[in-house]
């Protein structure tokens, strides 16, 4: 069955880093585009931008240029999200989905809590 | 940026009781998605396409809707489906409505 399995949780001082990864499994990874969504504490759902899992391209929403960073391990059908010089306001679950009409697939979600 | 306004933003219904929630976008977009999240759970598919009931999804969920206006309509109210909906749309840059937040009378 499909599956997206990510990362266990962090906790991050500012001004740190972090490596979030999305292990995929019961499906060609390189067919399916994969997205990243955040959503802080009690709050909606915010898209982030996607990775051509093919070609390796990302692209980020505007909010999310800059600091953040998608890549693959594609030979272990894995997408990672690292976040550099951590701020508070990066406290948030972080999902990855599957693009098959629509986002079908969800991981987990991590929980990154930034607090010094 | 395509908005997508969602209303209202929390209500409550009784068991058996027929629920609509509404989606406005602020620009025409092809299709809208549907999504449940419980608690602290990952998002999940309930329509796709507008209208398509995604798979495993029960029937009495149904979507419709065209241009700006989208719906999304549960026949018969279960406890199980107090939740939050959200609704995507991926026409341009993608965004997702605010949520309704749908509880048990």
């Amino acid at each position: 069955q499909i599956q997206l399995v990510q990362s266990g949780p962090e906790l991050k001082k500012p001004g740190e880093s972090v490596k979030i990864s999305c292990k995929a499994s019961g499906y060609t990874f390189t067919d399916y585009a994969m997205h990243w969504v955040k959503q802080a504490p009690g709050k909606g759902l915010k898209w982030m931008g996607w990775i051509n899992t093919y070609t390796g391209k990302p692209t980020y929403a505007d909010d999310f240029k800059g600091r953040f960073v998608f890549s693959l391990e594609a030979s272990a059908s894995t997408a990672n999200l690292q976040i550099s010089n951590l701020k508070n306001e990066d406290t948030a679950t972080y999902f990855c989905a599957r693009s098959v009409r629509g986002f079908d697939y969800w991981g987990q979600g991590v929980m990154v809590t930034v607090s010094s | 940026e395509i908005v997508l306004t969602q209303s209202p933003t929390t209500m409550a219904a009784s068991p058996g009781e027929k629920v609509t929630l509404t989606c406005l976008a602020s620009s025409s977009v092809n299709y809208i998605y549907w999504y449940q999240q419980k608690s602290s759970a990952s998002p999940k598919l309930l329509i796709y396409y507008t209208s398509s009931l995604a798979s495993g999804v029960p029937d009495r969920f149904s979507g419709s809707g065209s241009g700006t206006s989208y719906s999304l309509t549960i026949s018969s109210m279960e406890a199980e489906d107090a939740a939050i909906y959200y609704c995507l749309q991926l026409t341009s840059t993608p965004t997702f409505g605010a949520g309704t937040k749908l509880e048990l009378k």
